[in-house]
C-alpha cells in the first residue's frame, strides 16, 4: 500500500511565525504536490515537484516556498504565517503524469 | 478562467437515482484524467481513471471528450454510501495535477 504521511494533523501557529509542513512518501514516486483546500474553492495547487531539487509554482505560490532535498520528502514552508493561510493543507505523490496520485491525511493549520 | 471547472452542486437525489457530473478543462495538452471521491474531513481518494474510450466500474461510468474538453461521471442506482464530494482531476503535460472545485452529492433514503 502506498503511504503518504504528513507530519501533523493539526497545527496552531502565531502570525509571523515560520511554519514547516512535512510530507513523506514511501513509494519512490517522482512527483509530489502541495495543495490547500478551502470551502467553496476546492483544492488549489501551491507547488509541485517532479524530481529532487526541482520545483514548479502552482496557482497560488505567494507566501509559500518548498524544499525537496530527498525524493521521499517534500516540505512546504510558510515564510511568515498570516491568518489568511489558515486552511487544510494536503500533500500528494504520484509516479508519473499518467497514473493516479495518492494523498496524505492533511494538516489543518490555524494561524492566530 | 480556472483550468478545471466543475458544477459545485449540491446534488440531492433519492436512493436508486441516476446522477451525472460534468467537468471541463482548458488545457488541450492535458495528459490524463481522473475522478476522485472525498468524504467529509478525509483526504481525496481515487474513484476511477478516465480513458478516451470511456470506462465503467460497476455502477460508475466515466467518459472523456477530448474535442470538447470535458469529462463526465455517471452514477447509476445511487446508494446512501455514494454521498460524498466528487472531484474532477486533470494531469498536465508538465507533471502538474489540477482539481475542480468538487461536486457535492447527497443521496437520501
Amino acid at each position: 500500500d502506498v503511504k503518504v504521511t504528513q507530519s501533523s494533523r493539526y497545527l496552531v501557529k502565531r502570525t509571523g511565525e515560520k511554519v514547516f509542513l512535512e510530507c513523506v512518501q514511501d513509494m519512490d514516486h517522482e512527483n509530489m504536490f502541495w495543495y490547500r483546500q478551502d470551502p467553496g474553492l476546492g483544492l488549489r495547487l501551491i507547488y509541485f515537484s517532479y524530481d529532487v531539487k526541482m520545483k514548479e509554482k502552482g496557482d497560488i505560490p505567494e507566501g509559500y516556498s518548498v524544499s525537496r532535498e530527498k525524493k521521499e520528502r517534500f516540505s512546504l514552508i510558510l515564510e511568515s504565517a498570516s491568518t489568511n493561510q489558515t486552511s487544510m493543507y494536503l500533500c500528494a505523490s504520484g509516479r508519473d503524469r499518467v497514473t493516479e496520485a495518492f494523498f496524505g491525511q492533511g494538516t489543518r493549520l490555524t494561524v492566530v | 478562467r480556472k483550468e478545471v471547472e466543475q458544477d459545485p452542486g449540491p446534488f440531492n437525489v433519492p436512493e436508486g437515482a441516476t446522477v451525472a457530473f460534468n467537468c471541463t478543462y482548458s488545457n488541450s495538452a492535458s495528459q490524463s484524467f481522473f475522478w476522485y471521491r472525498q468524504d467529509c474531513r478525509k483526504e481525496p481518494k481515487l474513484l476511477m481513471s478516465v480513458y478516451s474510450s470511456g470506462n465503467e466500474d460497476g455502477r460508475f461510468t466515466a467518459q472523456l471528450n477530448r474535442a470538447s474538453q470535458y469529462i463526465s461521471l455517471l452514477i447509476r442506482d445511487s446508494k446512501l454510501s455514494d454521498s460524498a464530494t466528487y472531484l474532477c482531476v486533470v494531469k498536465g503535460d508538465n507533471n502538474d495535477m489540477r482539481f475542480g472545485a468538487g461536486t457535492r452529492l447527497t443521496v437520501k433514503p
